[in-house]
């Protein structure tokens, strides 16, 4: 169960789009189309924002979107927001009733 | 609605053994497919998945850790128990409890949807 690879940090500017890739093994994010990505601000607990790879919750807008290819993963976020800035965390099925998470992008909006 | 609700110590010594309470609403952990599940993070780091238990008492846990944690479930009074002994001071962080759904046929859902506040137990003597 080996964390998922994230880039530990991206920056963009508002109105701009940014894409977080999440790397993974055949094993868990190349098994499964079941990966998810989380947003977290700071001192707040995680929130979902997309799940089975590219699905999307109620109430999350639509200018967050993931894809998958192979064993990894990308979220993008479209039409940059000041309020977009916050940490990203992918996770990924790793089969065996177990899962495993990305180690976190800090997301800078400049 | 659904919410989740931490409680236990902020602060346990090193060698003891941590008994968190997870309190929920709006589901019931009696429900096909539904389960409660911990997720951990230390200060500044990344989130750790650590355990779940679902409707049918079927138990998991994060491999690195399994000797250590015990999850266990009160389903008619809404609470999930998570233990951890032999507490070391790696061992702080925030403790999260989660909510996840999934259909086992379909391979649905598998997604932790819903979030408590969390609970910052600290490791010290």
């Amino acid at each position: 169960q080996s964390a998922l690879t994230q880039p530990a940090s991206v920056s963009g500017s508002p109105g701009q789009s940014i894409t977080i890739s999440c790397t993974g093994t055949v094993s868990d994010v190349g098994s499964y189309n079941l990966v998810s990505w989380y947003q977290q601000h700071p001192g707040k607990a995680p929130k979902l924002i997309l799940y089975e790879d590219n699905k999307r919750p109620s109430g999350i807008s639509n200018h967050f979107s993931a894809s998958k290819s192979g064993t990894t993963a990308s979220l993008t976020i479209s039409g940059l927001q000041a309020e977009d800035e916050a940490n990203y965390y992918c996770c990924a099925y790793a089969g065996s009733s177990t899962w495993v998470f990305g180690g976190g992008t800090k997301l800078t909006v400049l | 609605q659904v919410t989740l609700r931490e409680s236990g110590p902020a602060l346990v010594k090193p060698t003891q053994t941590l008994t968190l309470t997870c309190s929920f609403s709006g589901f019931s952990l009696s429900t096909s497919g539904t389960c409660v599940s911990w997720i951990r993070q230390p200060p500044g780091k990344a989130l750790e998945w650590l355990a779940l238990i679902d409707w049918d008492y079927d138990k998991y846990y994060t491999t690195s850790l399994e000797t250590r944690l015990t999850i266990s479930k009160d389903a008619s009074n809404n609470q999930v128990v998570l233990t951890m002994t032999n507490m070391d001071p790696a061992d702080t962080a925030t403790y999260y409890c989660t909510h996840l759904s999934r259909d086992t046929v379909a391979a649905t859902g598998y997604s932790f949807d819903s979030w408590g506040q969390g609970t910052l137990v600290t490791v010290s003597s």
